[in-house]
């Protein structure tokens, strides 16, 4: 079935480091990608998605290419804050005419001034 | 909008104990869902609802119940509480009807479990 294999974490960057956290994926057809954040204390929001091969997903200075290739979806972001402390999870839906969520174990990020 | 709301934030149960977790939403979304959230196995599917009056089967769906009698409620019932069931649950919706259409998930806020 379909599944989503994140970096495991924590990933630890001092402030203005550039990140990457690696998401690939195993579907059948032509899944969309999402990145989804979870900040302390809250549920998931959105971060970016891509819904075809080649889109690039961008919001808030991260970003990410739906590859379909390799079967990835790395997460990047060229300057984090610490702010950005917090846990990633990359997910798809799959392409069968379902809404269904398949989720990332998630990566924690921390970064310290 | 208040989005999707969930109560209550934080329950204690025993063994075998039963109870319900809310899940209202304010957006008008046909699409809602229950996830829980374990350390090292991101999100899982429990069930999830189309529109009222349909519901069905995610990933793991055992020791869990849900209806959807109106478009706004989708309560979690847990009738047989077990340490097992120890987590946090999410519950999610989108505009979504099932057919794929890639529409934002919107989640609550969380239901801390813990069952003794």
């Amino acid at each position: 079935g379909d599944s989503v294999t994140q970096m495991e974490g924590p990933v630890t960057l001092s402030e203005e480091a550039f990140l990457t956290i690696n998401c690939t994926y195993t579907a059948t057809g032509y899944p969309s990608l999402f990145w989804y954040v979870q900040y302390p204390g809250e549920g998931l929001q959105l971060l970016l998605k891509a819904t075809k091969a080649d889109d690039k997903g961008s919001n808030k200075g991260f970003e990410a290419t739906y590859r379909k290739e390799t079967t990835s979806f790395h997460l990047e972001k060229g300057s984090v804050q610490v702010s950005d402390s917090a846990v990633y999870f990359c997910a798809l839906e799959g392409s069968y005419n379902t809404d269904k969520l398949i989720f990332g174990t998630g990566t924690r990020l921390q970064v310290f001034p | 909008n208040a989005g999707v709301t969930q109560t209550p934030k934080f329950q204690v149960l025993k063994t075998g104990q039963s109870m319900t977790l809310q899940c209202a939403q304010d957006m008008n979304h046909e699409y809602m869902s229950w996830y829980r959230q374990d350390p090292g196995m991101g999100l899982r599917l429990i069930h999830y609802s189309v529109g009222a009056g349909i519901t069905d089967q995610g990933e793991v769906p055992n020791g869990y119940n849900v209806s959807r009698s109106t478009t706004e409620d989708f309560p979690l019932r847990l009738l047989s509480a077990a340490p097992s069931q120890t987590s946090v649950y999410f519950c999610a919706s989108s505009s979504g009807t099932g057919g794929g259409y890639q529409e934002t998930q919107y989640f609550g806020p969380g239901t801390r479990l813990l069952v003794l």
